[in-house]
C-alpha cells in the first residue's frame, strides 16, 4: 500500500528564489489537503482540492503561493519570491472521505 | 473560529507510567476529533478518533472518550513504553455536509519515555 509521497524531503533556498514542492497522494484519494508546521506548532491549513478543483485557501495562504492540482493527481505548491518567514514544514495529507486524511512525510524548507 | 487546546510540554513519564494528555477544543456544532502522532523523523499518522459525542477512540493501547458536555477529548494509555516517545496533536474538523473537512491542530505535546 502506497502511501502519500512528497518531493522533495528537504530544500534551501535563498531569499527572493521561487521553490516548488510536489504532492503525490493515495491512489483514487480525491481530496487532497497543505498544511504549514512552524518549529513547535501544529499544522496549520492552507489550502485544499477536490480532485482538481481548489476549493478552500487559507487567508495564510498568501499571493506568493499558488497550489495546483491538475487532472485530480498529483499537487504542487509553489512558493514566489520566498521569505525567510516560510521556512517551514509543508505537508501534504490526502482523503478518500471526510475524516481520514492521511499525511506525507513532508517538504522542510530552509530560507536563507 | 475553531480552536483545539492541549497541555503543554513536553511530558516526561517512566515506562509503565499512566498517560493523560489533556485537550479541549472550541468549535460551532458537532466537530470530529482525533489524535494524531508525530515520531521521530516521520510524518504525522492518525493514532484515533470519535465523530459524536460519548464516542471512545481507541488505538494500540490509547483511549481517548468524545465529551461533548466539557469540550474535551483527553488521550489516556495505561501503560506507556518507550516507543510510545513522540508529539502529540490533538485536532478538529467542523461538523459539515460540504467543505473541505479541513484539520484544525493544537500545538502538540512531547512526549518521553525513559526506561
Amino acid at each position: 500500500d502506497t502511501g502519500v509521497s512528497q518531493d522533495p524531503r528537504h530544500k534551501i533556498t535563498k531569499r527572493g528564489q521561487n521553490v516548488t514542492f510536489r504532492c503525490d497522494p493515495i491512489s483514487e484519494h480525491n481530496r487532497l489537503y497543505w498544511y504549514r508546521q512552524t518549529l513547535g506548532q501544529g499544522p496549520e491549513f492552507l489550502t485544499y482540492f477536490q480532485n482538481e478543483a481548489q476549493l478552500e485557501k487559507s487567508r495564510l495562504l498568501s499571493d506568493r503561493f499558488s497550489a495546483e492540482r491538475p487532472k485530480g493527481s498529483f499537487s504542487t505548491l509553489e512558493i514566489q519570491r520566498t521569505e525567510q518567514g516560510d521556512s517551514a514544514m509543508y505537508l501534504c495529507a490526502s482523503s478518500p472521505e471526510p475524516d481520514t486524511q492521511y499525511f506525507g512525510p513532508g517538504t522542510r524548507l530552509t530560507v536563507l | 473560529g475553531n480552536s483545539v487546546t492541549q497541555m503543554e510540554g513536553p511530558v516526561t513519564l517512566s515506562e509503565e507510567a499512566f498517560l493523560t494528555i489533556n485537550c479541549t477544543y472550541t468549535a460551532t456544532g458537532y466537530p470530529s476529533l482525533f489524535w494524531y502522532v508525530q515520531y521521530p523523523g516521520e510524518g504525522l499518522q492518525l493514532l484515533l478518533k470519535a465523530t459524536k459525542a460519548d464516542d471512545k477512540g481507541s488505538n494500540k493501547g490509547f483511549e481517548a472518550t468524545y465529551r461533548k458536555e466539557t469540550t474535551s477529548f483527553h488521550l489516556e494509555k495505561g501503560s506507556v513504553q518507550v516507543s510510545d516517545s513522540a508529539v502529540y496533536f490533538c485536532a478538529l474538523t467542523p461538523y459539515s455536509g460540504a467543505g473541505s473537512y479541513q484539520l484544525t491542530f493544537g500545538k502538540g505535546t512531547k512526549l518521553s519515555v525513559i526506561p
